[in-house]
């Protein structure tokens, strides 16, 4: 079993649509819960990052985490072209074995929005 | 601009011809680290480096040599390279090693080895 497992999609949603993306991870020393976005040709860029569960909001878009169903989602309101971009989940972990001090990231989802 | 810089952005070679590509951060990060980015496998660690002289192998680190003589650069060294090899690599760099600081990315280096 992968350590985190992100639907690839890819994803296609008209403007203005809300979005949903989800991962779900199994490694339970995990704490850290980022998003990164990637446009295409670029680096990934952290667009959120979340400590152990909860909501976290910041402007269109906003983050949930369930530790205790390894759950981790983004959700976009009002979904803009600019949006359009591959979406990785991230969780990491500072403690516990193999995972210290490690990030590892989702295969990413890929998301159109269309105008 | 705070940025990490790669070079080069596109780079095609032939198989044994040893490679350098080139990584550099102006934000006095103490870590840094290599991934490449393969279809449905993801970003991958290659190497990394908490500190200037301290490197250790990540995930996938056959085939590829790094060094950390100064805190701004983080070279990836291909000393035979081969076509499995293939792939976009990039620089990372964080403030502090952990999971609790954000990793920084450069733009990528798409390698293609024949």
């Amino acid at each position: 079993q992968k350590e985190v497992e992100q639907d690839p999609g890819p994803l296609s949603v008209p403007e203005g649509a809300i979005v949903s993306l989800n991962c779900t991870y199994s490694n339970s020393a995990f704490q850290y819960f980022m998003w990164y976005r990637q446009y295409s040709r670029k680096g990934p860029e952290l667009l959120m990052y979340t400590y152990s569960s909860g909501n976290k909001e910041d402007g269109r878009f906003t983050a949930q985490v369930d530790k205790s169903s390894k759950y981790i989602s983004l959700f976009i309101r009002d979904s803009q072209p600019s949006d359009s971009a591959t979406y990785l989940c991230v969780p990491g972990a500072n403690a516990g074995g193999t995972s210290y001090g490690k990030l590892t990231f989702g295969q990413g989802t890929i998301l159109t929005v269309h105008p | 601009e705070a940025q990490v810089t790669q070079n080069p952005r596109y780079l095609i070679t032939v198989t044994g011809k040893k490679l350098t590509v080139t990584c550099s951060q102006n934000m006095n990060h103490e870590y840094m680290s290599w991934y490449r980015q393969d279809p449905g496998l993801g970003l991958r660690q290659i190497y990394y480096s908490m500190n200037v002289e301290v490197t250790d192998k990540g995930d996938v680190p056959e085939g590829y040599k790094v060094s950390r003589k100064e805190k701004r650069n983080f070279p990836l060294i291909l000393e035979s390279p081969s076509p499995n090899q293939t792939s976009l690599y990039f620089c990372a760099s964080s403030l502090l090693a952990g999971a609790s600081s954000p990793l920084h990315f450069g733009n990528g280096t798409r390698l293609t080895v024949t």
